[in-house]
């Protein structure tokens, strides 16, 4: 079972930030918390990824808490190419475990 | 190639044959995963490789399901006596090492099979 929670969905307007949280409380010392997005049930893409420390790359930002229990990814500027269901997972040793994700729509 | 490569892309197969779909891992990646996903729903986990050997294959969900994987590089996924519950995208992945935190796993664009 998954181990992070997630609204099951959001709204954003385009060309806004688009913050997107997760709970993962029951993380542990060496688990990363991955994001991946899912388009039309094409291949989920990987996002961004941090163990303790903030992450920015080119597709979004990363903040987690000090205590790591929680995160939020940022979108900075939404598109209508954002809108996709969105993925929280708490990633140890092996296998990928997804939730339901956040289902994000970008409106016009 | 750059990416993980699935085929076929699209397959649709009468009840009750036997179908294999194909993965092709990124190069140099040792761990390999298939899922699952049924529309609609979210991805379930099959089965997992290290190398050439699976010590997961927990999500298998059934005797009808098998998989192997060969030269730690292909990997094929059989389905045999097809039922109409089969019927999903069968997403592959892979990642560069096995048992690694932090160890990005990057999926295919997945195998769309119909049973009718």
């Amino acid at each position: 079972d998954a181990k992070t929670t997630q609204p099951t969905s959001m709204d954003c307007a385009e060309g806004r930030a688009a913050n997107l949280p997760c709970n993962h409380s029951t993380i542990s010392g060496n688990e990363y918390v991955y994001w991946y997005r899912q388009i039309h049930s094409q291949g989920p893409q990987y996002i961004i990824h941090g163990l303790k420390n903030n992450e920015t790359n080119e597709m979004a930002s990363l903040i987690i808490t000090e205590d790591r229990k929680s995160s939020t990814l940022i979108l900075p500027h939404a598109t209508l190419r954002d809108t996709a269901v969105y993925y929280c997972i708490d990633q140890g040793a092996q296998k990928l475990v997804f939730g339901q994700g956040t289902r994000l729509t970008i409106n016009p | 190639g750059a990416g993980v490569s699935q085929s076929p892309s699209n397959k649709v197969t009468e009840k009750g044959k036997d179908v294999e779909l194909r993965c092709d891992p990124i190069s140099g990646h040792t761990a390999l995963y298939w899922y699952r996903q049924r529309l609609g729903q979210g991805l379930e986990f099959l089965i997992y490789f290290q190398g050439n050997s699976a010590p997961d294959k927990s999500g298998l969900p059934s005797d009808r399901f098998s998989a192997e994987r060969t030269g730690e590089s292909v990997s094929t996924l059989t389905i045999q006596r097809t039922q109409q519950e089969d019927s999903a995208v069968y997403l592959c992945a892979s990642s560069l090492v096995r048992g690694l935190p932090g160890n990005t796993i990057y999926f295919g664009e997945g195998s769309w099979l119909t049973v009718v």
